[in-house]
């Protein structure tokens, strides 16, 4: 079956510019989670939800983070004023509820 | 904050050479860890979830020991081939559903 999806897979941006990146979950899947891969560093944990309830968003960098599932599907997180250190891969994982996590391809942005 | 530790960071091997990483985990935070193989442009792949102290899991050439009371995993590669390079990522589950991952172990396998 199809897996997580993720667009863009490429992005760039100006400083100062917004953007919004889009996860796709396997369908079905409860839970959903957000994660920043700087360069040269392991992915780290952004924010985590399960249907459309944020239950933890503890590690959003800061207020110009905000990421959304309304309908407890797709989801978008959305970065405000982009700076250069947003540079990153970020990634998008969803879970049936079990331990795995599946992983999408990532959107890889550059702020320029 | 969880330091997940990996080694070596790096590691380019000849085909037909066996290879392992390790992983390293505060003991006292676990519940389970996760193997994942990351190649490039692709998405993260899971190969195993380990939960119990002394469980080994095997895939293929692949497989993966866990040592929960010291704290630390083997992922171990046999015979590696060329489509073995990737980049190999452990990720502790301290029990809050994230992940908390290690900076991975980029792996190259030359023909």
């Amino acid at each position: 079956g199809a897996g997580v999806s993720q667009s863009p897979r490429y992005k760039v941006a100006k400083r100062g510019q917004d953007v919004a990146l889009r996860c796709d979950p396997i369908s079905g899947h409860v839970s959903l989670f957000w994660y920043q891969q700087a360069l040269g560093q392991g992915p780290e944990f952004l924010t985590y939800f399960q249907n459309e309830a944020q239950l933890d968003k503890s590690g959003l960098p800061s207020d110009r983070f905000f990421a959304e599932r309304p309908e407890g599907s797709v989801s978008t997180l959305k970065i405000q004023r982009t700076q250069q250190e947003d540079s990153a891969v970020y990634l998008c994982a969803s879970s049936p509820g079990s331990e795995t996590q599946y992983f999408g391809p990532g959107t890889r942005l550059l702020v320029l | 904050i969880l330091n997940v530790e990996q080694s070596p960071q790096s590691l380019h091997v000849q085909e037909g050479d066996s290879t392992n990483f390790t992983c390293s985990f505060p003991s006292s935070n676990f519940y389970a860890l996760h193997w994942y193989r990351w190649e490039t442009a692709k998405s993260p792949e899971a190969l195993f979830v380990m939960t119990l102290n002394g469980d080994e899991k095997k895939k293929g050439r692949i497989s993966a020991t866990l040592n929960t009371k010291e704290g630390y995993s083997y992922l171990y590669i046999k015979g590696s081939q060329p489509e073995d390079s990737a980049t190999y990522l452990c990720a502790l589950n301290s029990g809050y559903s994230t992940l908390t991952f290690g900076k991975g172990t980029m792996l190259l396998v030359s023909p």
